[in-house]
C-alpha cells in the first residue's frame, strides 16, 4: 500500500528566504512522486514530478525536489520565496502496479511574510 | 485542449435534494478520477475509471453516492439524497497512463454546499 506523510501542516517564511516542505512516502512498488500546488479557491496544478531519470527534479516557478530512496523522502525546496508562492502544497504518490490512483498527503500551507 | 472541465463551479442545494456534478476529461485520456476535498479529511479519492469502466469505488462514502462514465468524454457524480456533511469541493481529474510517471490533470472543482 502506498502512503504519503507531509511533516508540516503549516510553514511560514519571509519573502526572499528559502522554502523547505517535507514529504516522506511509503510504497510497495517503485513509486511515482509528484508535488501539486493549490492556490486559494483554485484547482490543483502540477509543480514537478519524479521520473527516475534524475534524483533532483526541477519544476515550475523555481521549485525543486530531491528523491532520496534511502530516506524515502521527496522534499520540496525553493531558494527564495516569493509572495505569490503562498498556497497549499501536496505531496503525491502513485504506483504503476496495484492501485493506480494518486494518493495525496495532507498538505502543507505555505505562508510568505513580507 | 481546454483541460478538465467541471460543472457547475458552485452548487447550493437543500438537504434531501439530488445533486449531479459533471466532468469532461481531457480528450484522449483513459483514466478519470473523482476526489473530494474537505478541511477535516483533505483530498480523498472517491472513485476512478479506466476506459469508462469503474475500477475502484472503495472511496465512495455510501450508497447515496454514485458515479457513471457513459462515454470517454463525460462523467457524472450524483448524490441522492444530499446531506449537509456532503458539503465539500469535488474535483475531477484525468490522466493518460502511458507510463508510470503520468500525472493527473485536475479541473477547477465544484464547490458543493448542502444547507
Amino acid at each position: 500500500a502506498q502512503s504519503v506523510t507531509q511533516l508540516d501542516s503549516h510553514v511560514s517564511v519571509s519573502e526572499g528566504t528559502p522554502v523547505l516542505l517535507r514529504c516522506n512516502y511509503s510504497s510497495s512498488y517503485s513509486p511515482s512522486l509528484f508535488w501539486y500546488v493549490q492556490h486559494p479557491n483554485k484547482g490543483l496544478q502540477l509543480l514537478l514530478k519524479y521520473t527516475s531519470a534524475a534524483t533532483l527534479v526541477k519544476g515550475i516557478n523555481g521549485f525543486e525536489a530531491e528523491f532520496k530512496k534511502s530516506e524515502t523522502s521527496f522534499h520540496l525546496t525553493k531558494p527564495s520565496a516569493h509572495m505569490s508562492d503562498a498556497a497549499e502544497y501536496f505531496c503525491v504518490v502513485s504506483e504503476l502496479t496495484g492501485r493506480r490512483a494518486l494518493t495525496f498527503g495532507s498538505g502543507t500551507r505555505l505562508q510568505v511574510q513580507p | 485542449d481546454a483541460g478538465v472541465i467541471q460543472s457547475p463551479r458552485h452548487e447550493v442545494t437543500e438537504m434531501g435534494q439530488e445533486v449531479t456534478l459533471r466532468c469532461k476529461p481531457i480528450s484522449g485520456h483513459d483514466y478519470l478520477f473523482w476526489y473530494r476535498q474537505t478541511m477535516m479529511r483533505g483530498l480523498e479519492l472517491l472513485i476512478y475509471f479506466n476506459n469508462n469502466v469503474p475500477i475502484d469505488d472503495s472511496g465512495m462514502p455510501e450508497d447515496r453516492f454514485s458515479a457513471k462514465m457513459p462515454n470517454a468524454s463525460f462523467s457524472t457524480l450524483k448524490i441522492q439524497p444530499s446531506e449537509p456533511r456532503d458539503s465539500a469541493v469535488y474535483f475531477c481529474a484525468s490522466s493518460l497512463a502511458r507510463s508510470m510517471n503520468t500525472e493527473a490533470f485536475f479541473g477547477q472543482g465544484t464547490r458543493l454546499t448542502v444547507v
